[in-house]
């Protein structure tokens, strides 16, 4: 079966400090995988999307940054974190025909 | 105009009633439609697709209306466990970043 993993659930990590996050896809192979952010009460905004190995889109500029060194995993890298990072970050994906997301269980970041 | 479209509630209703959401889309090329449940604190899950013929699930009724380009879901006999934020999702042939809607709030109480 296809499942899509998320980790770590939750971070609190100090202004400042680096960020990664991954994320891995089984049971499928060369998905469209993304990166989502929530901040609180808000919407979806995506931040990168990938449709293959090493091909990352950029939806938002901003001191992230995304990288796909396999076809199964999406990783979301940060040197520096802002405040302004805090949210709620998710990852998903959906096979080469277009069918709706698949979401991983979400990394809420706190940054302090 | 944004590209999706939703009223963002909240929606409070009583056990059992009948509830209904609309959401438009201004890209008159878009193909695919769906619609997500998000609970509190937990990642969006894929409650249905719209189909063109409109489709049903157990108490749940999603339907597709391309001249006013909107979607709808409604939903009926209400439960508490219903309370939740409905995103619609909508995504133009070709392209693989859909659009979400920024959500409809529902609160169902006793």
């Amino acid at each position: 079966s296809q499942t899509i993993h998320q980790w770590p659930a939750t971070l609190v990590q100090p202004v400042g400090s680096p960020l990664s996050l991954e994320c891995t896809v089984e049971g499928t192979s060369n998905p469209n995988l993304y990166w989502y952010r929530q901040a609180a009460g808000r919407g979806l905004q995506l931040l990168f999307y990938s449709v293959g190995i090493g091909q990352i889109s950029s939806e938002v500029p901003q001191n992230l940054s995304a990288s796909r060194p396999q076809d199964r995993q999406f990783i979301l890298s940060s040197k520096k974190l802002l405040l302004s990072d805090s949210g709620f970050y998710l990852c998903a994906w959906i096979p080469r025909l277009v069918y709706g997301y698949t979401f991983g269980s979400g990394t809420r970041l706190t940054v302090v | 105009r944004k590209e999706v479209e939703q009223d963002p509630g909240p929606f409070n209703v009583p056990e059992g009633a009948t509830v209904a959401f609309n959401c438009t889309y201004s890209n008159s090329a878009s193909q695919s439609f769906f619609w997500y449940r998000q609970d509190c604190r937990k990642e969006p899950k894929l409650l249905m697709s719209v189909y063109s013929s409109g489709n049903e699930d157990g108490r749940f009724t999603a339907q597709l209306n391309r001249a006013s380009q909107y979607i709808s879901l409604l939903i009926r006999d209400s439960k508490l466990s219903d309370s939740a934020t409905y995103l619609c999702v909508v995504n133009s042939g070709g392209s693989y970043i859909p659009t979400f809607g920024r959500g409809t709030s529902l609160i169902v109480h006793p």
